[in-house]
């Protein structure tokens, strides 16, 4: 079973806009949480994180939101711009430092 | 950029021939792991170490077996190839247990006939 869920597999914003990227998970071991962002033909590069006594973490445009009650998370960039087209990995990390990582959202900003 | 190498970044081969990837670190970090993304799925643990001879299985390490006999390198063998296996492999290394990042490798495409 998939322990890290990213519903959405794609999503279109704006540019200048508030993109929103939403992850769930099913452990509530999970004790770390981060964000990557891939350009194709790449590695995942990482992005942002969050430890589960956070509610919330900000660097630049980027912030994860973590509510822990309903096992889930999300990024928020804002302001969006197009150079942020990527997919977009969310991971849950367990006290075995054992990566979990959701299905992915690409995300399209457009100019 | 963390030091993370992997070889081959291409390769082709038929089903029921051997595969060894390898990735090779120059930064020291304890964990390595071995990932593969296929559309739909994401990114799937195959097995990580967590030091040297200490390896354990992940997501989806049948038909996959790992070996790390020293820090820099952890090897990624499949000993029949099937075309399930067909795939982008990526290795990865972290430091830090618990609240440390992932540093990815470029990732080795892997196409079997």
């Amino acid at each position: 079973d998939q322990q890290v869920k990213q519903n959405s597999p794609s999503l279109s914003v704006q540019e200048g806009r508030i993109s929103i990227l939403n992850c769930d998970y099913t452990n509530s071991m999970f004790d770390y949480f981060l964000w990557y962002k891939k350009y194709p033909a790449e590695g995942p590069t990482f992005l942002i994180s969050i430890s589960s006594i956070k509610d919330k973490n900000e660097d630049g445009r980027f912030t994860v939101f973590l509510n822990k009650s309903a096992k889930h998370l999300s990024l928020h960039i804002v302001p969006s711009q197009p150079g942020d087209s990527a997919v977009y990995f969310c991971a849950a990390v367990n006290t075995g430092n054992q990566f979990y990582f959701g299905t992915g959202t690409s995300l399209t900003v457009i100019p | 950029d963390a030091g993370i190498t992997q070889s081959p970044r291409h390769k082709v081969t038929e089903t029921g021939t051997p595969v060894t990837l390898r990735c090779h670190q120059t930064e020291n970090h304890r964990y390595m792991y071995w990932y593969r993304q296929d559309p739909g799925h994401g990114l799937r643990l195959i097995h990580y170490s967590y030091g040297v001879k200490d390896t354990d299985k992940g997501e989806v390490s049948d038909g996959y077996s790992v070996s790390r006999s020293k820090t820099e390198d952890f090897l990624l063998t499949l000993e029949s190839a099937t075309s399930s296996q067909t795939s982008v492999y990526f290795c990865a290394i972290s430091f830090l247990a618990g609240a440390g990042e992932l540093f990815f490798g470029e990732g080795s495409r892997l196409t079997v006939l």
